[in-house]
């Protein structure tokens, strides 16, 4: 089945860098764009932006420009998302998540987010 | 970017109730909007696309309407697997936006 693993939970010091893994298995790694989405605790979805595994391309929302990095390698399916100069409000579950998406004559017609990763805890404390 | 508002934040029902979920959009998302639920300690999951597509395997008690920029979620008899935080998306455009979620409680 189409499924998403993610690495272990990790605990960063303030102003270190954070790097965790997404394996994909069950599809076509390189057909789908792969999205992150992180969860601060107790709060809502925030969405961070995708890599297209196909050509390696990118879209990063404004927010994190300049801290995130998002990559893959296609040999092992294997999509990752690396995050610098990490905060105390970076602790947070980030999920990454594939995009599956219906064409109709060659026009989008509808794209939703799945399968989702079980989520990695980052958390940064001294 | 566009904005994604839910109604209500917090909704305490019963079971067997029957519930509504709003989601209204800052500009038009034509129906490119999609519903999750999500536990407590789990990855949210998929409930409907394209606004009003039941995904597969849901049950059919899920139900979604609207487009542009007002969606509903309703669930026609609630059961108590259904008490869970439901968020709205938009995937008109970039960045995909989340709705702030509304947790269902039980009364």
């Amino acid at each position: 089945q189409v499924q998403l693993v993610q690495s272990g939970a990790e605990v960063k010091k303030p102003g270190a860098s954070v790097k965790v893994s997404c394996k994909a298995s069950g599809y076509t790694f390189t057909d789908y764009y792969m999205h992150w989405v992180r969860q601060a605790p107790g709060q809502g979805l925030e969405w961070m932006g995708w890599i297209n595994p196909k050509s390696g391309g990118t879209n990063y929302v404004q927010k994190f420009q300049g801290r995130v990095t998002m990559t893959r390698d296609t040999s092992i399916s294997t999509a990752y998302m690396d995050l610098s100069r990490l905060g105390s409000d970076d602790t947070a579950v980030y999920y990454c998540v594939r995009e599956d998406m219906i064409i109709f004559g060659g026009v989008l017609d509808a794209n939703w987010f799945d399968p989702w990763g079980q989520g990695t805890l980052v958390t940064v404390s001294s | 970017d566009i904005q994604l508002t839910q109604s209500p934040s917090f909704l305490s029902a019963s079971v067997g109730d029957r519930v509504t979920i709003t989601c209204r959009a800052s500009q038009g998302i034509s129906s490119y909007l999609a519903w999750y639920q999500q536990k407590p300690g789990k990855a949210p999951k998929v409930l409907i696309f394209a606004a009003s597509t039941l995904q597969s395997g849901v049950p059919s008690r899920f139900s979604g309407s609207g487009s542009g920029t007002e969606f509903i979620l309703t669930i026609s008899s609630l059961q108590p697997e259904d008490f869970a935080t439901y968020y709205c998306q938009q995937l008109n455009s970039y960045p995909r936006t989340f709705g702030q979620g509304t947790k269902l409680e039980i009364k």
